[in-house]
């Protein structure tokens, strides 16, 4: 099994409501990341946790909140978001952990966020 | 600094063509260059990666060609196929980064 899985594929929410977007991988990979992507732009790194911890915020406004149950889920946490905040959002993992990303990573198919 | 310029950010070839996409970058501590690649309405794929101290990499009918010196390289795809059509982005790593390039929309016509 070498997939990274992402739900929902697609997401409607208003400014006051409260969601998640959940990721899950079964590689054995310690190293797991959110990232957002507009359209015709590359991703853009949110969050990675490694080893269970978070290790790299990319400046992230707090109205995204991650978690890391554990060494296979990862979740996005969603409240009060912004109409420019609708985008695709990657989940992605690596075999690596610790301070060392390796750039091979593995990509889920990604979630559709539409903000009204 | 971090950047990673790639070029063109569009591409249109025959079938059987030789699209060739480059990219640049300045900071000399990237030791990890990947391309990946996208089709709508999926998450980036790893197609093929290279390291700084080998100059070409060849996997399929995809090839990295890489100058240290220049602190350039560039993919290149064989006998291009519509199959192919898609964004490619390349990649650099550092420590803790990835930095992807701008991406390039490649059409292949069959």
């Amino acid at each position: 099994d070498t997939e990274v899985t992402q739900t929902p594929k697609h997401l409607v929410m208003g400014m006051t409501n409260k969601k998640s977007l959940k990721c899950e991988q079964h590689m054995g990979h310690r190293a797991m990341y959110w990232y957002k992507q507009k359209a015709k732009k590359p991703p853009e790194l949110m969050f990675v946790y490694s080893y269970e911890k978070l290790s790299i915020n990319e400046s992230v406004p707090s109205r995204f909140s991650p978690e890391c149950p554990n060494s296979s889920l990862l979740n996005l946490h969603l409240h009060a978001l912004q109409p420019e905040d609708s985008a695709l959002y990657l989940c992605a993992s690596s075999q690596e952990g610790g301070a060392r990303v390796t750039g091979e990573l593995f990509f889920g198919e990604g979630s559709r966020l539409t903000v009204l | 600094q971090q950047q990673v310029k790639q070029s063109p950010q569009s591409l249109i070839v025959q079938k059987g063509g030789i699209p060739i996409i480059n990219c640049a970058y300045e900071n000399t501590a990237f030791d990890y260059f990947p391309w990946y690649q996208q089709f709508p309405g999926k998450g980036p794929a790893l197609l093929i990666a290279i390291r700084p101290d080998v100059s070409e990499k060849k996997e399929g009918r995809f090839t990295i060609s890489f100058n240290k010196s220049a602190k350039q390289f560039s993919l290149h795809i064989m006998d291009s196929q519509p199959g192919d059509s898609a964004t490619y982005f390349c990649a650099a790593n550092a420590g803790n980064m990835l930095t992807f390039g701008g991406g390039t929309r490649l059409m292949v016509k069959p």
